[in-house]
Parts: structure tokens; sequence; C-alpha cells
């Protein structure tokens, strides 16, 4: 059981918009500890995809955006492409376990 | 270019212990908190720990709190992670992590290191 909760699956055809919501508590996302999203390849490490709730690093398509509000964050991905097929996992610190929490990971099928 | 490269990883018995390593290049490691943080075989994510750039402050997940120590040596440019009393539930890949922004987030990583704990 993650200390934030994910859906374990998405899916959209190409094109599409896809939302993927993060939920936590008052000690964590709530406490106004920021939200990190990140895109994993299986296989691979993984990618920082957004920082600070709603930051794109250099590199990173604009299709790619991230919202935040009271206990919850959220990830929409727009113009679904092919190789946005993933997984994606939401984190953020925790005061009560004084250490980062991740989400328990959703993955993304693009139709 | 900032790059990680995680080693020592393998096989162990339950109860045994194991050293890995993250060599560190690209960037200036003296400067930058470090993280580990485990994938268990088709599970998701887990912060394990992470230090500061002194190697002073240290923080652990409550899962392996008293059995792994994480350290650094900043002449050496590489972070390491001792885990003894090693159980089956700590197999897994091990990745290492840094970030811009102090301990919780992590902008660059390396591509892990398999640990297996079997008899």
């Amino acid at each position: 059981q993650s200390v934030l909760t994910q859906p374990p699956s998405v899916s959209g055809a190409p094109g599409q918009r896809v939302t993927i919501s993060c939920t936590g508590s008052s000690y964590n996302i709530g406490a106004g500890y920021a939200v990190h999203w990140y895109q994993q390849v299986p296989g691979t490490g993984p990618k920082l995809l957004i920082y600070a709730n709603d930051n794109r690093p250099l590199g990173v398509p604009d299709r790619f955006s991230g919202s935040k509000s009271g206990t919850s964050a959220s990830l929409a991905i727009s113009g679904l492409q092919a190789e946005d097929e993933a997984d994606y996992y939401c984190q953020s610190y925790d005061s009560s376990l004084s250490g980062s929490v991740f989400g328990g990971g959703t993955k993304l099928t693009v139709l | 270019e900032v790059q990680l490269l995680e080693s020592g990883g393998g096989l162990v018995q339950p109860g045994g212990s194991l050293r890995v390593f993250c060599a560190a290049s690209g960037f200036t490691f003296s400067s930058h908190a470090m993280t580990w943080v485990r994938q268990a075989p088709g599970k998701g994510l887990e912060w394990v720990s992470g230090i500061s750039t002194g190697g002073d402050t240290t923080y652990y997940a409550d899962s392996v709190k008293g059995r792994f120590t994480i350290s650094r040596d900043n002449s050496r440019n590489t972070l390491f992670l001792q885990m003894n009393s090693l159980r089956a539930e700590d197999t897994a890949v091990y990745y290492c992590a840094t970030g811009q922004d102090g301990f919780w987030r992590y902008d660059s990583w390396g591509q892990g290191t398999l640990v297996t704990v079997s008899s």
C-alpha cells in the first residue's frame, strides 16, 4: 500500500488527452510539499518529467503538464503518442515518515 | 552530462551482506545530496536512503533502518550503500539518483544494479 495513491492503469488513443491522479494526505501533498512526476520505460531508469508540481525540465515536451490542489496532484498528457507508453510515478516528501514517498505507479497504454 | 553508474549487485543469501556503488560524473558530486531508490521485480519505486553533501546527515526508510548504511566519498565521486541482514524482500534493482533541489527531488538517475537475495 503506497502512501501516495495512483490508478494502476490508464489508456487513450493517439492524439487524445489523459490524466493521472495522485492522492496523498496532510503529511505530504496537503502539507504543501512539492510533487514530482517521473516516466519510466520498462528496463530503464526513471526520468524526471515534472518537478515542483507544474514545472517541466528542459527537453520535456509541453504536452506534459502537472497541477496540484489540496491533498492531490495530477499529470496530464495531451496529444498522446505511441512513445508515451510507459509507467508514471508521482513522488513527494512525507513529514510523518521523514522521507520521500512514491505513488504505486500508473501504466499508460496507448491504444 | 550527469552520469550515474551503479555496480556491485549480485546474488546473496538471506542474512548476508552486500555493498553497492554509484560512480558519479558530469557534475560537482560534492555539492549534491544523493539518494538510493529501489524497485522490486514488477513493482513500483521505493525510496531507500538519502545523504547530504558532506555525509553528515542521512535518512532511511523504516524498511531498511538499522540494516543499511549510506555513505559517500567525495574525493572519489562515489556513493555507497552497505546492506546487512539482507532479506528476500530486499530483492530489487537499486538506483542512485540526485537532483537540483536537496534530498527530495531526483533529476538524474542511473541505470540500476540488481540485488537478488535468495538461498
